[in-house]
């Protein structure tokens, strides 16, 4: 295993455009969050999954954004109508619920523009 | 209002000496707290925690101090190598049982000169 993927790596999109992000987490995390860095800040929590459940969601995810985890594997992040605002990189991080280190293992990120 | 606030954005020392990163929190629910180490173009990477009833914690070069009275942690790196030059975020969470859930200060630079 090679650690926690996501894809695409850059996503340049206009504005008004949807897009859908991919990360496929460490395989034998039951732990899945998302995760929104903004130039100059840290990551910010948007959203986390045990297994397939959405355990819990940030205000900062408006209802243009949604976030699945169908069969307690990958997980998807999608953004509607993107806005200039939404630019960011996206971090996916994994963790296991299982022992003493609850740590969160992170990916590369997506980083996204909106023209 | 944020939670978690490192004052420092930067911190240059020399190669060898003492790096001092600091942190401060405001949230008294926060029950264990973390560090970690981003390079550019890279995701964070964990470094080191500390749980609330601690006060120390050593691993290797790094250690992390706690002082809950104060809401205030640090981290120390001794001895300083050119590789420890990243961005450093301090992160903390209400419970060990999920630290992948916390909530992170905005970094601080750290360049270690040869």
């Amino acid at each position: 295993d090679t650690g926690v993927s996501q894809d695409p790596r850059h996503k340049i999109t206009k504005r008004g455009q949807n897009v859908t992000f991919r990360c496929d987490p460490i395989s034998e995390h039951n732990r899945l969050y998302w995760y929104r860095q903004t130039l100059g800040q840290g990551p910010e929590f948007l959203t986390y999954f045990q297994n397939e459940a959405q355990l819990e969601k940030s205000r900062l995810l408006s209802d243009r954004f949604s976030a699945e985890r169908p069969k307690g594997s990958f997980s998807t992040l999608e953004i509607q109508r993107t806005e200039q605002g939404d630019s960011a990189m996206y971090l996916c991080a994994s963790s296991s619920s299982l022992g003493v280190n609850t740590e969160a293992f992170f990916g590369q990120g997506t980083r996204l523009t909106v023209v | 209002d944020q939670q978690v606030k490192q004052n420092s954005p930067s911190l240059s020392v020399q190669e060898g000496r003492i790096s001092i990163l600091n942190c401060d929190y405001t949230n008294s629910m926060f029950d264990y707290f973390l560090w970690y180490k981003k390079y550019p173009a890279e995701g964070p990477t964990f470094l080191i925690s500390i749980s609330s009833i601690k006060d120390k914690n050593e691993d290797g070069r790094f250690t992390v101090f706690l002082n809950k009275s104060a809401k205030h942690l640090s981290l120390h790196i001794v001895p300083s190598q050119p590789g420890d030059s990243a961005v450093y975020f301090c992160a903390a969470s209400v419970s060990n049982t999920n630290a992948g859930k916390s909530t992170f200060g905005d970094g601080t630079t750290l360049t270690v000169k040869p």
